[in-house]
């Protein structure tokens, strides 16, 4: 149980364009989800926790109008990153759980190429 | 002083060891406390989870915990080379969590 799947797991595009990114708990509904920014051999940043129904909260330094994030329904949240640059080139994970104090799961995350 | 620590390695050790990964906290607030583990190019993986000072057992993995010295540990019994990955530890309050760096493990056959 627990599966959270998340899509593409690789996309590469041109610079200027919007990339969005799924993430789907596949076997439970998770009242929040939360994605991550991971750089080679860094740990992973929390960028924004995400609530079904209502606005994301957004981490310091992190620009809620590149990086825009919905979350409609208890299964499915989505993160947008609009105009994307090669400096937003990274790994992005996301995770989910039923509720605090209960471990989160992961998704196998999108690695986001920006040529 | 960074919240969590962890010492990244890497770690090289040979197969049948037994593997001692390790962080430390700063923040007394924190309730509970993750091991996952990280395949290149995957997403984390959990295999411990706890909340109490103790220890936890899980088949070759023991997940300790020692809060007035705000120290966690990760023991790997019998190391075999498929648990060559990196091990983050994750120590939470409310719904945040906060990742070590990692260590990298590697066992060699």
């Amino acid at each position: 149980g627990a599966v959270v799947s998340q899509h593409p797991s690789w996309v590469i595009c041109k610079s200027g364009t919007s990339v969005k990114i799924e993430c789907r708990s596949l076997d439970f509904q998770a009242t929040t989800m939360f994605w991550y920014r991971q750089f080679p051999k860094q740990s992973l940043m929390l960028m924004a926790t995400s609530n079904e129904g209502s606005k994301a909260t957004y981490e310091q330094g992190v620009e809620k109008d590149k990086f825009l994030i919905n979350h409609a329904s208890l299964t499915l949240s989505t993160l947008t990153v609009t105009s994307a640059h090669p400096e937003d080139s990274s790994f992005y994970i996301c995770s989910a759980y039923t509720g605090p104090g209960q471990p989160q799961h992961f998704g196998d995350g999108t690695r986001l190429s920006i040529l | 002083q960074k919240e969590v620590e962890q010492d990244p390695g890497p770690l090289s050790v040979p197969e049948g060891a037994i593997v001692s990964l390790n962080c430390t906290y700063s923040n007394s607030a924190f309730q509970y406390f993750m091991w996952y583990r990280q395949y290149s190019r995957k997403g984390p993986e959990l295999l411990m989870y706890t909340y109490s000072s103790g220890n936890k057992e899980d088949g070759r993995f023991t997940a300790q915990v020692d809060k007035s010295s705000k120290y966690i540990s990760l023991f790997i019994r019998d190391s075999q080379p498929s648990d060559s990955a990196t091990y983050l530890c994750a120590i939470g309050s409310n719904y945040k969590l906060t990742f070590g760096k990692g260590t990298l493990l590697t066992v060699n056959p």
